[in-house]
Parts: C-alpha cells; sequence; structure tokens
C-alpha cells in the first residue's frame, strides 16, 4: 500500500564505492524527484524526470546518474562515494502538472553514510 | 529567482501555547504553489497543504491554520493548542512551473520543540 517507497532505507560503504537507491511510485505519478537533504535539514532538489524524461537538473556533480526505466520508477546510481555524499535521499512523485499536480508526495528517506 | 525564508530556526513552547511559523518567498511568476510539510523525528516528510497563487483564502485545518497574504508574500502556520506529538521540523515550500514539471525550493525549516 505504500505510496513512494525506497530502497534500501539505510546504507553504509566506504568513500570510493558504487551504489544505487531505488524509488518506486504507485500513484500513477508521472513526475518523479530525486532529493538530498544534509545534517542540516536543508533539502536540495537533484532530479526531476517526468514520464520517463529528465527535465531538472540541478548542479550535481556527474558521479550521479539518474535511472528511470518507467514512469513508475526511478533510480539514482552513485559512482566513486565520497564523505560528503553522506545526506538522506528523498524521492518523490507528483502528478502532471495541470491536473493538481504540484504536490508531491515523499518517500521514507534513505539513509546514506559514507566511511 | 525562487527564494524561500524561514526566519525562525528554532521554536520552544509549552503544550497548549499556540504557536506561529513564518514563510516569506520569493517569486516572479504570477502561477505559483506554497506548500507546508511536516517532519517527525521519524525522519518522513508529511504533506500538510497546499496553497496556489489565485487563491488568498486561509484555511483551518483542526488545530492547524495558514495564512497567506500576497502583499507580504507571506504563508504563515499556526498551531494552536500545541501537542507534544507536534514536536518536528516545518519547511515551507514553493513551487513554479518548470519544463514538463514544477521546481520546489524549500526553506531552511523550522525546528518546534512542544514541552509537556
Amino acid at each position: 500500500d505504500t505510496a513512494v517507497s525506497q530502497t534500501p532505507k539505510y546504507l553504509v560503504t566506504q568513500m570510493g564505492n558504487d551504489k544505487s537507491i531505488k524509488c518506486e511510485q504507485n500513484l500513477g505519478h508521472d513526475t518523479m524527484y530525486w532529493y538530498k537533504q544534509d545534517s542540516k535539514k536543508f533539502l536540495k532538489i537533484m532530479f526531476s524526470y517526468n514520464n520517463k524524461e529528465l527535465i531538472i537538473n540541478e548542479t550535481v556533480p556527474n558521479r550521479f546518474s539518474p535511472k528511470s526505466p518507467d514512469k513508475a520508477h526511478l533510480n539514482l546510481h552513485i559512482n566513486s562515494l565520497e564523505l560528503g555524499d553522506s545526506a538522506v535521499y528523498f524521492c518523490a512523485s507528483s502528478q502532471k502538472p495541470g491536473v493538481g499536480g504540484e504536490t508531491q508526495y515523499f518517500g521514507p528517506g534513505t539513509r546514506l553514510l559514507v566511511l | 529567482a525562487q527564494k524561500v525564508t524561514q526566519a525562525q530556526t528554532e521554536i520552544s513552547v509549552v503544550e497548549k501555547e499556540d504557536v506561529t511559523l513564518d514563510c516569506v518567498y520569493e517569486t516572479r511568476d504570477t502561477t505559483y504553489y506554497l506548500f507546508w510539510y511536516k517532519q517527525p523525528p521519524s525522519g518522513e516528510l508529511v504533506f500538510l497543504i497546499r496553497r496556489n497563487s489565485f487563491d488568498e483564502q486561509n484555511e483551518i485545518s483542526g488545530r492547524y491554520s495558514w495564512n497567506f497574504q500576497k502583499s507580504t508574500s507571506s504563508f504563515n502556520f499556526t498551531i494552536t493548542a500545541s501537542q507534544v506529538v507536534d514536536s518536528a521540523v516545518y519547511f515551507c515550500a514553493l513551487s513554479e512551473s518548470n519544463t514538463g514539471g514544477f521546481k520546489t525550493i524549500f526553506g531552511a525549516g523550522t525546528r518546534l520543540f512542544v514541552k509537556a
């Protein structure tokens, strides 16, 4: 029944490793997002996909690569992890704009710790 | 450019007190959306309210109320008779249209402590 789900919930890894976070939504939404929340709770958008197409790509290192195999899934792959990547990563989704699509519903977050 | 300012970093109140969380925004668009989200200690982000730029009516939902004033670019949130369960970080957010979607900017959040 979970609307927006993320796996894993916790991720502890060593510097230099490559890791992926998965996100799935069962709300039938067209648009999905990745946000990063740092230790001071600042929430910043990283990417947005609309119907599998990248529409927002903020200033994010190219070690971060999103992939949307279909409109219900948006995964985030991170290469060569660095200490500064430690954060909580939130996935979100919204309907197509103009159809009440502006409200974003968030997943539970993935807590990433890079050692 | 979009900007959301939540000037109160932390607020501490005693249960049953009323508390208002301030939010001031900047935008050049005439069509935009404002939101409040709650992040309790468990960490999830919970949607509370959405307001579009053409609807300045205030809203009340139980102990929660919101005051939207375009003249001062503010969208303040009041909790009446606060309870310990209201302790959380509250985020105000602004969305403007972007190609194919909406770009949302969040304020820095206000951490509310409600003491018993």
